[in-house]
């Protein structure tokens, strides 16, 4: 069973700390991305990597960097966490070509 | 990537055909018309992808215009777990290509 895994359902975390997002996938896919969603702004594309070491931003960077270090691993750091970057967050990856992309089931963090 | 046009929500009583509307006029000839949907709390999820043939599988057929310019997912026979937001998305087959989501359609199931 193909399998992205999120490593926290929930966290919390004070204004100011570095927070670290894991994300780990099974199916060796070369794609992996970053999304933040919050109530009425739908699902929003923060960073993407095409392969180790190569990451492309999306529509909301600012705030945000990745790491790949390895291709299961796509990593989302908030360098100085602020309480307008709590949401949901969700990883996805998918195969390079005509493939569907699939999800972790969210971290949902609380920056207070 | 190409942006996508659907309706904000829809209703649907259970049992009968959810036809979900997508206008992506803007897609180019490399591009793919994919449907993810998001139920409460989940991650999306997968649905159906197609270039210009309809599709069918065992969620869904996709019915893609002849110009392409815009697409029709049909649940066939809706269920109240089909209650979720719909997402229709143009994507290309390249490696670089991102996988953006619009606001989707938020299909509500009725008993």
């Amino acid at each position: 069973d193909v399998k992205v895994t999120q490593s926290s359902r929930y966290l919390v975390k004070r204004t100011g700390e570095k927070v670290f997002l894991e994300c780990v996938q099974d199916m060796d896919h070369e794609n992996m991305f970053w999304y933040r969603q919050d109530p009425g702004l739908g699902l929003r594309l923060i960073y993407f990597s095409y392969d180790v070491k190569m990451k492309e931003k999306g529509d909301i960077p600012e705030g945000y960097s990745v790491s790949r270090e390895k291709k299961e691993r796509f990593s989302l750091i908030l360098e100085s966490a602020s309480t307008n970057q709590t949401s949901m967050y969700l990883c996805a990856s998918s195969q390079v070509g005509v493939t569907e992309a699939f999800f972790g089931q969210g971290t949902r963090l609380t920056v207070v | 990537d190409a942006k996508t046009t659907q309706p904000t929500s829809m209703d649907c009583a259970e049992g009968r055909a959810a036809n979900l509307p997508c206008n992506h006029s803007t897609i180019s000839g490399n591009e793919y018309v994919y449907w993810y949907r998001q139920i409460h709390s989940q991650g999306p999820q997968y649905i159906i992808h197609g270039l210009k043939n309809n599709e069918t599988n065992e969620m869904a057929s996709l019915i893609i215009t002849e110009d392409r310019k815009s697409s029709t997912l049909i649940l066939p026979h809706a269920t109240l777990r089909d209650t979720a937001v719909y997402y229709c998305i143009v994507r290309g087959y390249n490696a670089g290509n991102m996988l953006t989501f619009g606001g989707g359609t938020r299909l509500m199931v009725k008993p």
